[in-house]
């Protein structure tokens, strides 16, 4: 049974760089099969989608974020990573990151959360 | 603003059903795969229902999906307590290149 844990700091200052990190275990990292996700959502607000990076190291952004994160992969280590920079209290959420399932017939399926990891950016 | 348009809520009585409609367009539902997830307070979201209409392993049979052009629906039969939370639909969108999630439908058992 594949389980995700999401680590980091629950409070980031305005403009710094937020850091987070998803353990993978039960699964390697490395599955031709699945692409590896942060979602975010913030207070009063619904799921919005951050990324995507397959264990090659390519990688998909949001439009609206693309600019200023890195979803990064570590194979050796079954992790995965997100780094945003010059964050703002829009930035403040619970941060999850998902195993996501994909394949030619055009499936993508966020088959697997962590518990998520609030984050709070203070002004 | 999504691309992907909910209704902001529904509601029905214990033992009711409720359809949760989600509308888009050419470049994402009516070309990619469609997904439901079912976010309850103080949970991780759970996938109910991938590719319009399969379920995962484990979710109940109350849960059904189903799609037309480009739009698609989620059902939920004889409705519990334990219903009560938000429900997304997600697909890819091929213009964006970009994952999609729906504006969200909050589901209220009176």
């Amino acid at each position: 049974q594949v389980h995700l844990q999401e680590s980091g700091p629950g409070l980031v200052k305005s403009s710094q760089t937020l850091s987070l990190s998803c353990n993978v275990s039960g699964d390697s990292i490395s599955s031709r099969d699945h692409y590896w996700s942060w979602v975010r959502r913030p207070p009063g607000k619904g799921l919005e989608w951050i990324g995507s990076i397959y264990y090659s190291g390519s990688v998909y952004y949001s439009p609206s974020l693309k600019s200023r994160i890195t979803i990064s992969v570590d194979t050796s280590r079954d992790q995965f990573a997100l780094k945003m920079m010059s964050v703002t209290t829009a930035d403040t959420a619970l941060y999850y990151c998902a195993r996501v399932r994909v394949s030619i017939t055009g499936t993508t399926q966020f088959e697997t959360w962590g518990q998520g990891v609030m984050v709070t950016v203070s002004s | 603003q999504s691309v992907l348009t909910q209704p902001p809520s529904v509601s029905a009585a214990p033992g009711q059903k409720v359809t949760i409609s989600c509308s888009g367009d050419d470049s994402n539902i009516g070309t990619n795969h469609v997904s439901w997830y079912q976010h309850l307070p103080g949970a991780a979201p759970k996938l109910l229902i991938y590719d319009y209409t399969e379920r995962p392993s484990g979710i109940p049979d109350r849960f059904s999906g189903s799609k037309s052009d480009t739009s698609a629906t989620l059902g939920i039969t004889g409705l519990q307590t334990g219903d009560e939370g938000d429900y997304y639909c997600g697909t890819w969108d091929s213009g964006l290149d970009a994952y999609v999630f729906g504006s969200g439908t909050t589901v209220a058992v009176l």
